[in-house]
């Protein structure tokens, strides 16, 4: 079973480069999020959709683009890095309002 | 706003002992979730309390929400250093739009000391 798939694992940027993230979910969940989590800050949500084809802004999404591709999948897209933005990414799905959020394993990203 | 707020943020305990973890909310809300994470790892579900007055217990570990009082607690029983790990409390708030987003608590680091 593989749930939330997440690629890649480990990213290291130069500042201004670009780079998208990639998530996948194979439980037919409707809706999906991208989090970001950095030391003593918990969680915070970036971006989420609720169902194929609509997204929505979270608590941080300055910087940040995604798409909802199909309803598997949802990618998180850094358009101009900055060292800010160095974290580690969670993707997660659920079936929102009734049902716990299943994770990906996360991405590490370093911006230099 | 939702907000989610955590404490104690770090705790160091001794083995055998109980303490409790606190999660308040500030809007209304029936639903609240608890997390666990190890260390370089992904969050897995712990407890998923649905309404007022849930209480969920797995191994050492109880989990009640109070809806009124928009609070949650983690209680830890007997601790042993298997329970050493981060956990998150969340909250889901439905949007304007309908729409759910799940909000987060900062996380409590446990550490169970021998």
């Amino acid at each position: 079973n593989a749930g939330v798939t997440q690629t890649p694992k480990f990213q290291v940027l130069k500042t201004g480069q670009s780079m998208t993230l990639q998530c996948a979910q194979d439980m037919n969940h409707n809706s999906m999020y991208w989090y970001r989590q950095d030391p003593g800050m918990g969680l915070r949500l970036i971006y989420y959709s609720a169902s194929e084809g609509t997204t929505d802004k979270g608590e941080v999404p300055n910087g940040y683009n995604v798409s909802r591709l199909n309803k598997r999948e949802f990618s998180l897209r850094l358009e101009s890095a900055a060292p800010s933005q160095t974290s580690v990414y969670f993707c997660a799905s659920s079936e929102a309002g009734v049902e716990k959020l299943f994770f990906g394993s996360g991405t590490q990203l370093s911006v230099l | 706003e939702l907000k989610v707020e955590q404490n104690p943020l770090f705790l160091s305990m001794q083995e055998g002992k109980n303490y409790t973890i606190y999660c308040n909310y500030s809007t209304t809300s029936d639903r609240l979730y608890w997390y666990r994470q190890d260390p370089g790892k992904s969050l897995e579900s712990l407890f998923v309390l649905l309404s007022n007055g849930a209480v969920k217990q797995e191994g050492r570990l109880m989990a009640s929400l109070d809806t009124k009082a928009r609070l949650s607690t983690l209680h830890i029983t007997a601790a042993v250093h298997d329970l050493s790990a981060t956990y998150f409390c969340a909250v889901d708030g439905r949007t304007t739009s309908g729409t759910y987003k799940y909000i987060f608590g900062t996380g409590t680091r446990l550490k169970v000391l021998a």
